[in-house]
C-alpha cells in the first residue's frame, strides 16, 4: 500500500527547532520527488520545500536559511529540519510526493495526513 | 514569483449544476504544469488535474480541466454531495505556487 505518515510535530517556542519526518510506504524515495507544503490555520496551501532524485534541493523564500529537507533512502524516509521557528511558521505540514507523469507533466499526487507545527511563546 | 488568481473566492451551487472554477496566472506558464488539487476539511489535499487537463487516477470524469490562452479553467460537470470542498490550482513553470482557493458550498 502505498502511503505516507508524518509525525514529529508539536509546540515550540519561537527561536527553537524541530524536525518533521515522513515515512514512505509502497514507492521508494530514492527515486522520487519528495516534497512539503504547508497550511496555517484558516489559510491556503503554501510550498516548503522539494528534495530531487540527484539530492538537490529548493526551498520558499520564506525558508531559506531556516529550514533543511534531506532524506534516509535506508529508512525509506524524508526530514524537514526547521530552526530558528517562528510564529508565521504555524501550519500543518504535508509531505507529498512529487510525480512525473510523462513528458514534462509534474504534480504532488500522494499526499500524507500531516502534522501540526505550533510556534508560540 | 507567479502568482495565482483563483475566482470566485466561493461558488454557492447546488447538487447537480455546474461548477467552473478559474485559474489566472500572473505570467505565462506551461500546460504541463498547472495542476488542480481537492481539500475537504480536516483532509490533505487531493490531486484532480495535472498537465491542466489530465485526471488523476481515481478521478470521475465529471471533473475537467481545461485552458485558453493563460488562464485555466476546472469544471465539474454535475455537482455531487462529496465534490463541495475547497479547490486549489497550482503551478510549476517557475518554482511553486498555489492559488488561493476556490470553496465549492452547497447554496
Amino acid at each position: 500500500e502505498v502511503q505516507l505518515v508524518e509525525s514529529g510535530g508539536g509546540l515550540v517556542q519561537p527561536g527553537e527547532s524541530l524536525r518533521l519526518s515522513c515515512a514512505v510506504s509502497g514507492f521508494s524515495v530514492s527515486t522520487n520527488y519528495m516534497t512539503w507544503v504547508r497550511q496555517a490555520p484558516g489559510k491556503g496551501l503554501e510550498w516548503v520545500s522539494v528534495i530531487y532524485s540527484a539530492d538537490n534541493t529548493d526551498y520558499t523564500d520564506s525558508v531559506k536559511g531556516r529550514f533543511t529537507i534531506s532524506r534516509d533512502n535506508s529508512k525509506n524516509t524524508v526530514y524537514l529540519h526547521m530552526s530558528s521557528l517562528r510564529a508565521e511558521d504555524t501550519a500543518v505540514y504535508y509531505c507529498a510526493r512529487d510525480h512525473r507523469f510523462g513528458g514534462y507533466d509534474e504534480a504532488f499526487d500522494i499526499w500524507g495526513q500531516g502534522t501540526m507545527v505550533t510556534v508560540s511563546s | 514569483e507567479i502568482v495565482l488568481t483563483q475566482s470566485p473566492g466561493t461558488l454557492s451551487l447546488s447538487p447537480g449544476e455546474r461548477a467552473t472554477l478559474s485559474c489566472r496566472p500572473s505570467q505565462s506558464v506551461g500546460t504541463s504544469y498547472l495542476a488542480w488539487y481537492q481539500q475537504k476539511p480536516g483532509q490533505a489535499p487531493r490531486l484532480l488535474i495535472y498537465g491542466a487537463s489530465s485526471r488523476a487516477t481515481g478521478i470521475p470524469d465529471r471533473f475537467s480541466g481545461s485552458w485558453s490562452g493563460t488562464d485555466f479553467t476546472l469544471s465539474i460537470s454535475r455537482l455531487e454531495p462529496e465534490d463541495f470542498a475547497v479547490y486549489y490550482c497550482q503551478q510549476y513553470g517557475s518554482s511553486i505556487t498555489f492559488g488561493g482557493g476556490t470553496k465549492v458550498e452547497i447554496k
